[in-house]
């Protein structure tokens, strides 16, 4: 158990909606990372947060946003949603400068 | 560009046969660092291993061992008397000094261990 704990497991929604990813980093770890893993584009880094800042970006799309609250846990909404965007969806956080990156269970969505 | 390849899409082997999976990577980067993670069929990302750009030394952690190469910049894994547990997708992932926090990975080996 890496201690990064996501909810849902499973999502399973319909085109055009909007969801949110919910993720809750190791105790102690101030950031907080969002990562897309797709048949088409295998793992990609999508957004970092650290203390509740935004920190990096990656291949985020527009319609995707993310925030992180004063409790460090991060939230990843995912909205106007298309068949492409099924994939799961992963969280990670890691502890002070040099550690190495955490990942929690992931969350599958499924659009329809 | 950073790109890391896998060339083996997927290996099958036999209970108790040593395998290597292979990683190639590219990066501009003097200062960089390399990574393994597993990702087992229930599908999590499980953290094997990281080695900087500066330790070359190879590294060993019971039936695992991997071999960092800066000459042929490769950085491959070997599981050796490989278990039914082992099946999983391994990662090869690399990140630059300069964001150590953005991964780079590459498209995964499928390893299939049957009994």
């Amino acid at each position: 158990d890496s201690g990064v704990t996501q909810t849902p497991k499973h999502l399973i929604t319909a085109t055009g909606q909007r969801v949110t990813l919910r993720c809750s980093p190791r105790s102690g770890d101030l950031s907080v990372y969002w990562y897309q893993q797709s048949l088409d584009q295998g793992l990609q880094f999508l957004i970092q947060y650290y203390n509740g800042e935004e920190r990096a970006k990656g291949n985020i799309l527009e319609r995707f946003s993310a925030q992180q609250f004063p409790d460090l846990h991060s939230e990843l909404n995912l909205s106007s949603l298309e068949l492409g965007d099924s994939a799961l969806y992963f969280c990670a956080s890691r502890g002070p400068y040099n550690s190495p990156l955490h990942f929690g269970n992931g969350t599958r969505l499924t659009v329809t | 560009a950073q790109k890391v390849t896998q060339a083996q899409t997927e290996i099958s082997v036999v209970e108790k046969e040593d395998v290597t999976l292979d990683c190639v990577y590219e990066t501009r980067d003097t200062t960089y660092y390399l990574f393994w993670y597993k990702q087992p069929p229930s599908g999590e990302l499980v953290f094997l291993i990281r080695r900087n750009s500066f330790d070359e030394q190879n590294e060993i952690s019971g039936r695992y061992s991997w071999n960092f190469q800066k000459s042929t910049s490769s950085f491959n894994f070997t599981i050796t008397a490989s278990q039914v547990v082992d099946s999983a997708v391994y990662f090869c992932a690399l990140s630059e000094e300069d964001n150590t926090d953005k991964l780079i990975f590459g498209t995964g080996t499928r390893l299939q261990v049957f009994p």
